[in-house]
């Protein structure tokens, strides 16, 4: 069965403009969590969704945001992009959550 | 919140020798464990999990990790080490409650000189 797909796998974006990634999960999972990835900070939590219910967020500025679409595909956005934005963003999806998660191969954004 | 801890940022082993990973996690509960392999520009892949049950997880490409609850402990082994292991290791733990928030270690580079 196919996996775990992110669309864009690359994306660059200028400081200051707004960016959305997505994610469709493995068919029949309900669970998608986002995670971002970077050299500094390694993997951080960004937020969890299941049946289009934010269920758990991480410790991000409100200028991350994110959405659950009744067939489980996920959108993450990030508005007035920093440098500091720069990373590899990664979706994950789970039947349940919390239980193991099968990940994309992830967008790569960079903010210049 | 749960935690894990990864003492070792950079691990080099040569072809053919065992090789294992610490990790060390710090959760109230019973936690659910993960192992997982990341490539260079790649997402990640579990090699394995514990939930419950024997302490002992087998898992793909050869890994097992025990748990070990006294130690908090959930250290990644391989008795035999391929040039195609080398990448970059994460252990991570999940709680059990309601939602997901697994957090990850720092992650182990491996190296495997020939």
């Amino acid at each position: 069965k196919a996996g775990v797909t992110q669309t864009p796998r690359y994306l660059i974006k200028t400081r200051g403009q707004q960016v959305t990634l997505s994610c469709s999960p493995i068919s029949g999972h309900r669970s998608v969590s986002w995670y971002q990835q970077t050299p500094g900070q390694g993997l951080q939590f960004l937020f969890e969704y299941f049946s289009e219910t934010q269920r758990n967020k991480g410790n991000f500025p409100g200028r991350f945001s994110g959405r659950q679409f009744s067939n489980s595909r996920s959108e993450m956005n990030v508005s007035t992009l920093e440098l500091g934005d720069s990373a590899l963003y990664l979706c994950a999806s789970s039947l349940a959550g919390g239980m193991g998660y099968t990940f994309g191969s992830g967008t790569r954004l960079t903010v210049v | 919140a749960q935690s894990v801890t990864q003492p070792d940022i950079h691990i080099t082993v040569s072809e053919g020798a065992s090789l294992e990973l610490r990790c060390n996690y710090s959760y109230g509960a019973t936690p659910y464990l993960f192992w997982y392999v990341q490539s260079p520009g790649q997402g990640l892949q579990l090699l394995l999990k514990y939930f419950s049950g024997d302490t002992l997880v087998q898992g793909i490409k050869g890994f097992e990790a025990e748990f070990k609850r006294s130690q908090s402990s959930f250290n990644l082994r391989k008795p035999s080490v391929h040039w195609s292991d080398a990448a970059e290791y994460f252990c991570a733990v999940g709680a059990i409650d309601v939602g997901n928030d697994m957090r990850f270690g720092a992650g182990t580079r491996l190296t495997v000189k020939p």
